[in-house]
C-alpha cells in the first residue's frame, strides 16, 4: 500500500461542504484512492474510490489532483450524521485475496451544529 | 446492495470458552472476505483473508490455531475464537469482496466481544 497521511481532526459546519485532504505522494500508477468512514461503535461504511479522474457518487465527491499525490474527498453538505473518522486508503490493486486495506488513523469529521 | 451481516452483534463470554462470529453478504457472493479487529482508541488491523473453499491467509502475529475461519460457502465466513481471554476482548469486524467486483471491500456492522 502506498502510504496516506491524513489531518488528525476536522471541523466543519453543518450545511457547509467539508473538503478532508490525504496526501499519497507514493502511490503508483495501479494503486486507487479508497475513502470509507466509520461512525462510532459501526463498521466501516465503503463512500467512493477512483484512480485518476475525479469521481462522483450520492456520497461525495473524489478530487484527485493530476499528479495523484494527493486527493480530497468533498461532502457538499455536510449533516451531523456525517460525524465520523475518515479513512483515506490506497492499496496495492491486485485483485482477489492479495487485495488487502491498510486502515491509518484517519481524520476525526465533526459537524457542528 | 452490497449489505454485509454479522452475528452476533455482541457477546459476553467467560475466559476459555469459545465464541463463533458469524459474516453473511446478503445480496451477493463473496468470493473472499476478511475479518478485522479493532481496540478501542485505535484503528482495524487486518487478521485474515478467507477465500471460499480454501484455507485462510492469516496477517503475522495472529495465531491460526487460536482464531479458526471458515469461509464454506459464497456467502458465509465464520470466526471461532478459541480458548478466549479477557485480551481478546474487542471489536471483530468482517468485510467481503463480490465475484463480480473485486475493487471495493463490504464492511459487516461489527462484533464486539467481551471475555470475562
Amino acid at each position: 500500500d502506498a502510504k496516506t497521511t491524513q489531518p488528525t481532526s476536522m471541523d466543519c459546519a453543518e450545511g457547509r461542504a467539508a473538503n478532508l485532504p490525504c496526501n499519497h505522494s507514493t502511490i503508483s500508477g495501479n494503486e486507487y484512492v479508497y475513502w470509507y468512514r466509520q461512525i462510532h461503535s459501526q463498521g466501516p461504511q465503503y463512500i467512493i474510490h477512483g484512480l485518476k479522474n475525479n469521481e462522483t457518487n450520492e456520497m461525495a465527491s473524489l478530487i484527485i489532483t493530476e499528479d495523484r499525490k494527493s486527493s480530497t474527498l468533498i461532502l457538499p453538505h455536510a449533516t451531523l450524521r456525517d460525524t465520523a473518522v475518515y479513512y483515506c486508503i490506497a492499496p496495492l490493486n491486485s485483485g482477489g485475496s492479495n487485495y488487502k486495506l491498510t486502515f491509518g488513523k484517519g481524520t476525526l469529521l465533526t459537524v457542528n451544529p | 446492495g452490497a449489505v454485509v451481516s454479522q452475528h452476533p452483534s455482541w457477546v459476553i463470554c467467560k475466559s476459555g470458552t469459545s465464541v463463533k462470529i458469524e459474516c453473511r453478504s446478503l445480496d451477493f457472493q463473496a468470493t473472499t472476505m476478511f475479518w478485522y479487529r479493532q481496540f478501542p482508541k485505535q484503528s482495524l488491523m487486518l487478521m485474515a483473508t478467507s477465500n471460499e473453499g480454501s484455507k485462510a491467509t492469516y496477517e503475522q502475529g495472529v495465531e491460526k490455531d487460536k482464531f479458526l475461519i471458515n469461509h464454506a460457502s459464497l456467502t458465509l465466513s465464520t470466526l471461532t475464537v478459541t480458548s478466549a481471554h479477557p485480551e481478546d476482548s474487542s471489536f471483530y469486524i468482517c468485510s467481503a469482496i463480490s465475484e463480480r467486483g473485486w475493487e471495493t471491500q463490504y464492511f459487516g456492522p461489527g462484533t464486539r466481544l467481551l471475555v470475562l
